[in-house]
């Protein structure tokens, strides 16, 4: 099984708002990962999380906050996002990026609007 | 710096003939992974197939296989016998020792086919 959860599948959210993005998979793997795409470009790393631990920051803006409860899980909690933050937003999970042979498995995503 | 190629914006093919999708990579690195991923429309990127730096052989799976010729550093994308739901975007991958260790992985700009009935 190599499924990849997220919810919700579209968000709008008001420049205002506070508001998570959630990320799960049961495959037993150690690394998770954060990815922004606009329209028409390939995705963007965001953040990695290895063995629960942040371990790249892309040098994402601070209203992006990550957070890793368990190996399972992974959130993004947003708030004051600006309209240009609108994209659609990719977790992705592999058994623990450390060799190249790690293969990426990514969720449906999740669309947000920021207005 | 390590990059990806991919020089073909769009694509289209007529159903149920074969189509390569090209890509070219650049790295210094001996030690390497490459991928290819399929995005519909509806988003989700879905992987297709890996090949290894070391690997001899080039990859199959089903009716995608990689065209790995590394002294050219080119890892196409052949898919055989196009169907309709093939219609995608499709992303050329590598994964290495960049910075930040094997954890990144960089992608091409993307090429879009369309599987024309």
């Amino acid at each position: 099984d190599t499924e990849v959860t997220q919810t919700p599948k579209h968000l709008v959210m008001g420049m205002t708002n506070k508001k998570s993005l959630k990320c799960e998979q049961h495959m037993g793997h150690r690394a998770m990962y954060w990815y922004k795409q606009k329209a028409k470009k390939p995705p963007e790393l965001m953040f990695v999380y290895s063995y629960e631990k942040l371990s790249i920051n892309e040098s994402v803006p601070s209203r992006f906050s990550p957070e890793c409860p368990n190996s399972s899980l992974l959130n993004l909690h947003l708030h004051a996002l600006q309209p240009e933050d609108s994209a659609l937003y990719l977790c992705a999970s592999s058994q623990d990026g450390a060799r190249p042979t790690d293969t990426q498995y990514f969720g449906p995503g999740t669309r947000l609007t920021v207005l | 710096a390590q990059k990806i190629t991919q020089t073909q914006p769009g694509m289209f093919v007529q159903e149920k003939e074969a189509v390569t999708l090209d890509c070219t990579y650049d790295t210094s690195d001996p030690s390497y992974g490459l991928f290819w991923y399929k995005q519909p429309s509806s988003g989700e990127m879905i992987f297709l197939i890996y090949q290894g730096s070391y690997d001899q052989q080039n990859a199959t799976e089903g009716r995608y296989s990689l065209n790995f010729q590394k002294a050219r550093k080119s890892a196409n994308l052949v898919i055989s016998a196009s169907q309709l739901g093939d219609s995608a975007m499709y992303f050329c991958a590598m994964r290495g020792m960049f910075s930040g260790g094997y954890n990144k992985l960089i992608f091409g700009a993307g090429t879009r086919l369309a599987v024309h009935p």
